[in-house]
């Protein structure tokens, strides 16, 4: 198992350009979710999806687009990329089969530079 | 909604010195807690967990006991070691979604 993997590790966009952040998980979890990780702020959630075809918006929505047509794909695209999307973006997935302890596992993270 | 309190660092130890990270949470159900760690460069690694009240979770000398009736879920460790330098998060789940405390930063000297 790979478990969760993302792609890129790094990124350095301009200020406007758009791109999509690749997340995947081998492991046939319903659930995933996109958090972005800021210096004093812990994470803080983006999107999530509880199935394919089903998504949410989390707390800091605003400037991000997500999709779900499969189980094991669920990726993060940035519209219109600003200097405020500056940050490590972590993609996660958890199974309701894992009972009340909805373990959640991580990727290694996008370290996404805008300027 | 739902949310965690995190002693705020950073804390830096001698070895074999005792570590506690105090958390605190707010939740209207009756979520489940966690500690996650995060090494220098690399993505959050789940420590220990613990589901229901009085539940001590436990893992690699780490401790963390479940207390509903001070809302905390404080992390301690009798004796650090230098490998045990990382970012330290206090997190709470009512469903699949984690709401995540600010995270100390833990720097242990040899």
């Amino acid at each position: 198992n790979a478990g969760v993997t993302q792609t890129p590790k790094f990124q350095v966009l301009k200020t406007g350009q758009s791109m999509t952040l690749q997340c995947a998980q081998d492991m046939n979890h319903e659930y995933m979710s996109w958090y972005r990780q800021d210096p004093g702020m812990g994470l803080r959630l983006i999107h999530y999806s509880v199935g394919a075809g089903i998504t949410d918006q989390g707390e800091v929505p605003n400037g991000y687009n997500v999709s779900r047509s499969t189980t094991e794909d669920f990726p993060l695209r940035l519209l219109s990329a600003a200097p405020s999307q500056t940050s490590v973006y972590f993609c996660a997935s958890s199974s309701a089969r894992q009972g009340r302890s909805y373990e959640q596992y991580f990727g290694p993270g996008t370290r996404l530079t805008v300027t | 909604g739902d949310s965690v309190t995190q002693m705020e660092g950073p804390v830096t130890l001698s070895e074999e010195a005792f570590l506690t990270i105090n958390c605190t949470y707010t939740a209207t159900g009756y979520p489940s807690l966690f500690w996650y760690v995060q090494y220098p460069g690399e993505g959050l690694q789940l420590l220990l967990k613990a589901t229901k009240a009085d539940d001590k979770g436990s893992n690699k000398g780490f401790e963390a006991t479940y207390r509903k009736e001070t809302t905390s879920f404080h992390l301690e460790k009798g004796s650090v070691q230098v490998s045990d330098s990382a970012v330290y998060f206090c997190a709470l789940t009512d469903d699949y979604k984690l709401s995540f405390g600010a995270g100390t930063t833990v720097t242990v000297r040899a």
